[in-house]
């Protein structure tokens, strides 16, 4: 059974930084691309970026370059995230998840999120 | 980045009834359209990809059809674990990119 699992909620000041967690189980963690995403409360998701567990290359969004750093430990087969500079709109739930894919015999497609962890709520505020 | 639509943002049925939610891209996004169903304390939830395959798991009673920039999420003969919110997201280009939610209320 695919499983991710994410670190415990966050409170964190103006400013600071903090870096978040997803544990995977059930499948070959260097096969796919970890995604992160944000939602706002009440709001719509939004896609921060994505890193390939088989070699750490990653994606982001124009939006989050230089707020997120997505990286992975392949031993423990667990993404990390790290958000900097943090301000009020920061405060979101944060999500893991991976990005399913299938093969047609001749191309790959995917590019959706099969598996989602649980969320983490990162809160900023002094 | 594709902008995409969705509409209603709140529905009400009934168990047994059948609704139908939409999801309109902002440009041709082919047959690359996802559903996710989002409910508290539950990680969300694939429903279907590719505009029609249904993900493994999903029950018969939901269906997607359209293509090129209109969308529908179709949910028969509802069940009272099927209320919750509703996402699209487009899987044609990046960055992939979410609708604004319908949530879907027992009436």
């Amino acid at each position: 059974e695919v499983q991710l699992q994410q670190s415990g909620a966050e409170l964190v000041k103006p400013g600071a930084s903090v870096k978040l967690s997803c544990k995977t189980s059930g499948y070959t963690f260097s096969n796919y691309y970890m995604s992160w995403l944000k939602q706002m409360p009440g709001q719509n998701i939004e896609w921060i970026g994505n890193i390939y567990g088989g070699n750490g290359g990653t994606g982001y969004n124009q939006k989050f370059k230089g707020k997120a750093t997505l990286t992975v430990d392949k031993s423990s087969s667990t993404a990390y995230m790290d958000l900097s500079s943090l301000t009020s709109e920061d405060s979101a739930v944060y999500f893991c998840a991976r990005m399913g894919y299938y093969y047609d015999g001749t191309y790959y497609y995917g590019d959706y999120f099969d598996y989602w962890g649980q969320g983490v709520m990162v809160t900023v505020s002094s | 980045d594709v902008q995409m639509t969705q509409s209603p943002s709140n529905l009400a049925a009934s168990p047994g009834e059948s609704v139908s939610i939409n999801c309109k891209a902002s440009k041709s996004i082919s047959k690359y359209l996802a559903w996710y169903q989002q409910k508290p304390g539950k990680a969300n939830k694939l429903l279907i990809y590719s505009g029609s395959t249904l993900q493994s798991g999903t029950p018969s009673r939901f269906s997607g059809s359209g293509s090129g920039t209109d969308f529908t999420l179709t949910i028969r003969n509802l069940e009272p674990e099927d209320f919750g919110l509703y996402y699209c997201q487009q899987h044609n280009e990046y960055p992939p990119t979410f609708g604004s939610g319908t949530k879907l209320e027992i009436k």
